[in-house]
């Protein structure tokens, strides 16, 4: 069955500190990894997705598939990015497009 | 372009009873996918709908029903609610099944069971 890890609830970093937000998964097969994040007052929206290997807010994000993880990076932490961040996958396991979510972690930029 | 829409906001409900909550898509897009977000956790895959049918389930019991229109909005109905049915209830409409394309989330309708 599938699976999405995020180990971490909550992590602070300072503000230009670089971050880290682990992610790992279990799944049989080619899955496809997203990032999903949520700021304060804000609906939950997509940040980045492996298959495109974009960088979007000055973060990236690389699919190990040895390790079996996403994680989500930035160099320089801001304020802004302070929010909820969940890692997600999909595939044929789960159905088409539907998305298997982790527990997510919270970020907090601290100035 | 409002996005995905839901309606209600917010919704206080009774063990026992039936509740419906309303998803209008993104225009463009004509695939509803529906998920339960409880308190702490990530969101839960519900249902998905395209082309007016079922099109995939997740881990849920029949109390948990739903429709798609022809305009392609849709509709989650809850039957029999517990207590344990409290969560945000997401809606997220994409283009197309099956297709991995991006999906684009409501602001939810928050249930709570008394």
């Amino acid at each position: 069955a599938q699976r999405v890890t995020q180990p971490e609830k909550l992590l602070s970093v300072f503000k230009g500190a670089p971050v880290e937000l682990k992610c790992n998964y279990s799944y049989s097969g080619s899955p496809e990894l997203f990032w999903y994040v949520q700021y304060s007052r804000q609906r939950l929206q997509l940040l980045l997705r492996h298959i495109s290997r974009e960088s979007i807010k000055g973060f990236t994000a690389d699919l190990n598939k040895g390790e079996t993880s996403f994680h989500l990076k930035k160099p320089f932490a801001q304020e802004e990015d302070s929010a909820m961040y969940y890692c997600a996958l999909s595939g044929r396991l789960t159905g088409a497009n539907n998305l298997f979510f982790g527990t997510g972690t919270r970020l907090t930029v601290i100035p | 372009d409002a996005g995905v829409t839901q309606s209600p906001t917010h919704l206080i409900k009774t063990r026992g009873q039936q509740v419906t909550l309303r998803c209008s898509p993104k225009s463009g897009h004509d695939t509803v996918s529906w998920y339960q977000q409880a308190l702490g956790q990530g969101p839960q895959f519900i249902f998905q709908y395209y082309e007016e049918e079922e099109r995939q389930r997740g881990n849920f019991p029949d109390r948990f029903s739903g429709h798609q229109f022809p305009n392609y909005s849709s509709e989650l109905n809850v039957n029999a609610l517990l207590l344990g049915d409290s969560a945000l209830y997401l809606c997220a409409s994409s283009w197309g099944v099956g297709l991995n394309q991006p999906q684009h989330f409501g602001d939810g309708t928050r249930l709570s069971i008394l």
